[in-house]
């Protein structure tokens, strides 16, 4: 079945910095990926999604790159805050599966 | 924005019990799903249900696992007899366009099983 393997497992930066969260999923007929956070203590929230005939989408200081050739997908969060602390999963909803999350801790 | 409610938020039973989780989804909402998230580990799919039927199911979601929602009220998971291994969070999540749309996700159900 679909795999959906999400790096880092971790990150910690300090406020104001960039950050890039890798996505990889094996299921080529995958199309549509949708991207959640869950904040400390409360639930999974959606954030951005994309869909396989697109290969970038932007939202605020989000920004979603897929690349349907290596099965891959990027988020990049500029100018982190600490409200950005969080857990960040990448997801396959053809499936629907989950990546295992990158704990974003954004320090001020 | 809307909301999905699940009730109770903690359930403490013991092993071979039945245990019943409600999911409020989002009213216009036709597509229910659940999933299993043990702790430090992924969150897990378990079953997607439209229509008054289960479209899809993974391997975890045994012969003891049951989901219905009778006549538009909760969405409910049904595990009978509960096993030690069904020691989870249980999130329920709904959407209005099945897997190609963002999913509304409730807190969360913590179930441990004694």
């Amino acid at each position: 079945g679909e795999q959906v393997e999400q790096l880092p497992s971790s990150l910690i930066v300090q406020e104001g910095a960039s950050v890039l969260i890798n996505c990889s999923y094996t299921d080529s007929a995958s199309v549509y990926f949708p991207w959640y956070k869950q904040e400390p203590g409360k639930r999974l929230q959606f954030i951005i999604d994309i869909r396989s005939n697109m290969e970038r989408k932007q939202n605020q200081r989000l920004t979603l790159l897929f690349d349907k050739k290596t099965k891959h997908l990027s988020l990049h969060i500029t100018a982190t805050q600490p409200g950005d602390s969080a857990i960040y999963f990448c997801s396959v909803n053809n499936a629907p599966r989950f990546g295992a999350g990158t704990k974003l801790t954004v320090k001020p | 924005g809307p909301k999905v409610l699940q009730i109770p938020s903690h359930q403490i039973i013991d092993m071979g019990q039945m245990v019943t989780l409600n999911c409020d989804p989002v009213s216009n909402h036709l597509y229910f799903y659940w999933y299993k998230q043990i702790l430090g580990q992924q969150m897990e799919f378990l079953v997607n249900f439209y229509n008054g039927k289960v479209m899809e199911k993974s391997k975890l979601f045994k012969d003891q696992f049951s989901v219905e929602r009778p006549d538009g009220s909760y969405f409910t998971l049904k595990i009978q007899p509960t096993a030690l291994e069904d020691s989870a969070v249980y999130f329920c999540a709904s959407s209005n366009w099945g897997y190609y749309a963002e999913q509304f996700f409730g807190p969360g159900t913590r179930l441990t099983v004694l």
